[in-house]
């Protein structure tokens, strides 16, 4: 399964776009990307998956290039309530090996 | 129920009590996954169940823990003879068949041994 990199935390103000990068050099062609976010205290949420180009839903978007090595979660204009881990993942769509392989996420907190 | 239930909460036991956690998963979901999370860390995978049937047990750490499912539905974590470094938080989650990467996560038990 394909590694990922992320940072490792980033900060952000009330209002702000913020955009999360994850690094994929090695993802396969039937690969897909996904991110969940976690609040403390909970479990890991899906929040987006795509493929390539842009995918957008009522929370996010997610921008993959065309040599789909990296992609970018953006999340408009955010607020307090978005302060969490977001984990980037790669891997099969089906996930037929059924494990998700999380790394240590990105610490997103974001300051009035 | 609407989502992933997951009991107890929070367990405290003491080093060598044996403890079950229990899982519930989405109706309908026939896949059903355990994880674990210790403080600051990531998800560490633990089995994975597709019907009754674990095809992926390769993450559990030692032959302490095992876990069951019945009728496709609950599931049943137990560690026998706990560790302090069994402190952690379980998480299960679950999906539809085929789409195991979209998981959906219950609230997780926090387990503390004394």
């Amino acid at each position: 399964l394909a590694k990922t990199t992320q940072p490792i935390s980033m900060d952000s103000y009330e209002g702000q776009e913020v955009n999360i990068t994850c690094s994929h050099n090695n993802i396969a062609t039937n690969d897909y990307i996904t991110w969940y976010q976690q609040f403390p205290s909970q479990g890991p949420r899906f929040i987006i998956q795509g493929y390539k180009t842009k995918v957008t839903n009522e929370v996010a978007s997610l921008f993959i290039p065309a040599d789909r090595k990296s992609s970018t979660l953006s999340l408009p204009r955010v607020s307090l309530s978005d302060t969490a881990v977001y984990y980037c993942l790669v891997g099969d769509r089906g996930s037929t090996l059924g494990r998700l392989y999380f790394g240590r996420g990105t610490q997103l907190t974001v300051w009035p | 129920g609407a989502g992933v239930s997951q009991s107890p909460s929070n367990k405290v036991t003491e080093k060598g009590k044996d403890v079950e956690l229990r899982c519930d998963p989405i109706s309908g979901h026939t896949a059903l996954y355990w994880y674990r999370q210790s403080l600051g860390q990531g998800l560490e995978f633990l089995i994975y169940f597709q019907g009754n049937s674990a095809p992926d047990k390769s993450g559990l750490p030692s032959d302490r823990f095992s876990a069951e499912r019945t009728g496709g539905s609950v599931s049943t974590l137990t560690i026998q003879r706990t560790q302090q470094e069994d402190s952690a938080v379980y998480l299960c989650a679950s999906s539809l068949r085929g789409q195991g990467g979209i998981q959906y996560f219950g609230a997780g038990t926090r387990l503390s041994v004394l």
